[in-house]
């Protein structure tokens, strides 16, 4: 049963330029999550999906956007990177079992992307 | 606001030496409260999940306790294979899951 898988592992990029992370839920789950963690700190929300629609968005600048596709796959989408959006991020799926759902969040082992 | 507060920073234990970490939090409305190990390189992997004061969980040489304010993480007789960043993070009731971290112990278990 393979779990979250994120890619690419790694990426370069240089200031001004966008890039797009992918990531594929854990099987039978149909919520994802981003989140960003930068060095020596826990991860920081970014926003979530389900049934293809952003349903909560932590404190990031509109330059993050993302998408759901029908399959719950999930894009994460930023523009105009700055070096400041050098960071570990991480993708993370769940199952929504109803409005008071406390299924765990399960993690992909993220996408390293480095500004220069 | 929502906060999640670890401590220590960083532990270092001799193998056996059991100890405990702490997690302090302030939420309005705890959906639940969720313990992850975190390896370099690697994203979080669970460990638990506890809904409510008094509750306990354990898992091998692992166990997670929670208080109205507090949640701790009591590690007994560890082996150098628990070294690892363990992150604690609180739900809030509401429309989402979304997950409040705190920043982490990073725990080293010398031989």
């Amino acid at each position: 049963d393979a779990g979250v898988t994120q890619s690419p592992t790694h990426l370069i990029k240089t200031r001004g330029q966008q890039v797009t992370l992918r990531c594929s839920p854990k099987s039978g789950h149909d919520t994802v999550s981003w989140y960003q963690q930068a060095l020596g700190q826990g991860p920081q929300f970014i926003f979530q999906y389900y049934e293809e629609e952003e349903r909560q968005r932590g404190n990031f600048p509109d330059r993050f956007s993302g998408h759901q596709f029908p399959n719950y796959s999930s894009e994460l989408n930023v523009n105009a990177l700055l070096l400041g959006d050098s960071a570990l991020y991480l993708c993370a799926s769940s199952h929504n079992d109803g409005r008071y759902s406390n299924q765990p969040q399960h993690f992909g082992d993220g996408t390293r992307l480095s500004i220069l | 606001e929502d906060q999640v507060t670890q401590s220590p920073e960083a532990l270092r234990l001799q193998e056996g030496e059991s100890s405990s970490l702490n997690c302090s939090y302030t939420v309005s409305g705890l959906r639940g409260l969720f313990w992850y190990r975190q390896d370099p390189g690697k994203g979080p992997e669970f460990l638990f999940t506890l809904y409510s004061a008094g509750e306990e969980k354990e898992k091998e040489r692992l166990k997670a306790t929670l208080t109205k304010k507090e949640s701790f993480l009591h590690i007994t007789a560890p082996k150098p294979e628990d070294s690892a960043t363990y992150l604690c993070a609180v739900a809030r009731r509401g429309a989402t899951n979304k997950l409040i971290f705190g920043t982490g112990t990073l725990l080293a278990v010398q031989p």
